[in-house]
């Protein structure tokens, strides 16, 4: 089961158009990753956020953790089709060495 | 090359059949991690070693699922009695630093893909 929620589900958009990616957890999250899959590879290392508040950026790709550590947001910028793929949030959960994914949110970009 | 390393990349047994998955981490890494990954679904921890220790295997599903790591390195996954259900892809992550809670993100590999006939 998962303990992590993501939506949408699948999500696509004409290219140079904007996206947002959530991710929500029930619990306090130690630390947010986000990865990226493209299908039959490994997961692609994003970003990663851990104190409440925090934003990161890298290129068109914006990653912001709210206040309470439960809820993050990925936002692409005039989305490409290199964008595509599957997008996963991870998290810590902050006693042991568990790792949690959420499903996951596929991205297709059309040109 | 300097990336995590898997192998086979593509597996395909018969019911029944045990099977070995291996992973090759970056050199140093002290965590590795080991997940499954069904269709469409994001990926489900396994089981994690820290150097040669197996500190967690709380993920694995059954007795079937066995991971070593002898020598603080190289690590495989073996299922013994592979059902239709263990058909899944298998991922391998690892890490410079002991705890997985830190600013060091897990480094993944391309996976096994299984497939039990």
């Amino acid at each position: 089961s998962q303990e992590l929620e993501q939506s949408p589900q699948s999500l696509i958009v004409q290219e140079g158009k904007n996206l947002t990616i959530n991710c929500t957890s029930s619990k306090t999250l130690y630390g947010l990753y986000w990865y990226k899959q493209k299908y039959g590879e490994g997961l692609i290392f994003l970003m990663m956020l851990q104190k409440g508040g925090e934003e990161k950026s890298h290129e068109k790709i914006t990653a912001k953790l709210d206040e309470k550590k439960q809820q993050s947001s990925l936002h692409i910028t005039a989305s490409q089709p290199s964008h595509a793929g599957i997008y996963l949030c991870g998290a810590d959960k902050g006693y042991g060495q568990n790792f949690v994914f959420g499903p996951g949110t596929r991205l297709s970009v059309l040109p | 090359g300097a990336g995590v390393s898997q192998s086979p990349r593509y597996k395909v047994a018969k019911r029944g059949q045990d099977v070995a998955l291996r992973c090759d981490p970056i050199s140093g890494h002290v965590s590795l991690f080991w997940y499954q990954q069904a269709l469409g679904q994001g990926p489900e921890f396994l089981t994690y070693f820290q150097n040669e220790a197996q500190l967690d295997k709380s993920g694995l599903p059954s007795d079937r699922f066995f991971a070593e790591r002898p020598e603080g390195s190289v690590s495989t996954l073996k299922i013994q009695r592979t059902q239709q259900e263990d058909s899944a892809v298998y991922l391998c992550a690892s890490s410079p630093v002991v705890l997985s809670h830190s600013n060091q993100p897990q480094h993944f590999g391309d996976g096994t893909r299984l497939s039990i006939l």
